[in-house]
């Protein structure tokens, strides 16, 4: 299947601070998602973003399908971004969705 | 996202118990998924429902049992559970097989005594 691969694997931050999270592919893709997961477990959905730039407050994500990375930004980071962040992307032809090995981010005011 | 809504939240059981994870959305998504996440791991992929036919089991043991009765719902049967299948189970729904994106529910956390 599709290998997803994320860097980095640990991130720590002062409150405020920005961040550039990656996520680079095998594969061509016609779908990527980035989810947070927070400390409960719960998975939100942040970006559903096959290609392009999109934005939701302080936290946007491009991908370049072409070059098969996509990125993550987080800008004036809060306590409430810690977590993990995972990319998930599907095989072609296929609906299932293989994850990367997720950042763990940890904000400290 | 809190449009999949899985009930319990949590299940302690034992491994002779059988037990059922309930999952349930509104948003007339055709396609659901059932996602087992073991602690500090990504989400992986167990069994994928399309029109509400089994489209993709990933090797799953026999021991996990889905059924989906509506298009709005999906259930996973438990029996004779391990205790390394002790994980968080989480389910997800799309528009359809080939439209994403998914949106997961909170999962059940399931400890197999």
């Amino acid at each position: 299947g599709i290998q997803v691969e994320q860097s980095p694997p640990d991130l720590i931050l002062q409150e405020g601070a920005n961040s550039t999270l990656r996520c680079n592919f095998s594969d061509s893709v016609n779908n990527l998602q980035w989810f947070h997961q927070n400390p409960w477990g719960q998975l939100i959905n942040l970006f559903y973003i096959p290609s392009g730039t999109k934005q939701n407050g302080r936290l946007s994500a491009t991908t370049v399908a072409t070059e098969r990375y996509s990125l993550l930004y987080i800008s004036s980071s809060q306590t409430t971004d810690s977590g993990v962040y995972f990319c998930a992307a599907p095989q072609t032809g296929a609906n299932n969705l293989f994850f990367g090995t997720g950042t763990r981010l940890t904000v400290i005011p | 996202d809190t449009e999949v809504t899985q009930t319990p939240k949590h299940l302690v059981m034992g491994m002779t118990n059988k037990k059922s994870l309930k999952c349930e959305q509104h948003m007339g998504h055709r396609a659901m998924y059932w996602y087992k996440q073991k602690a500090k791991k990504p989400p992986e992929l167990m069994f994928v429902y399309s029109y509400e036919k089994l489209s993709i089991n990933e090797s799953v043991p026999s021991r996990f049992s889905p059924e989906c009765p509506n298009s709005s719902l999906l259930n996973l049967h438990l029996h004779a559970l391990q205790p390394e299948d002790s994980a968080l189970y989480l389910c997800a729904s799309s528009p359809g097989p080939d439209n994403q994106p998914q949106h997961f529910g909170d999962g059940t956390r399931l400890s197999i005594l």
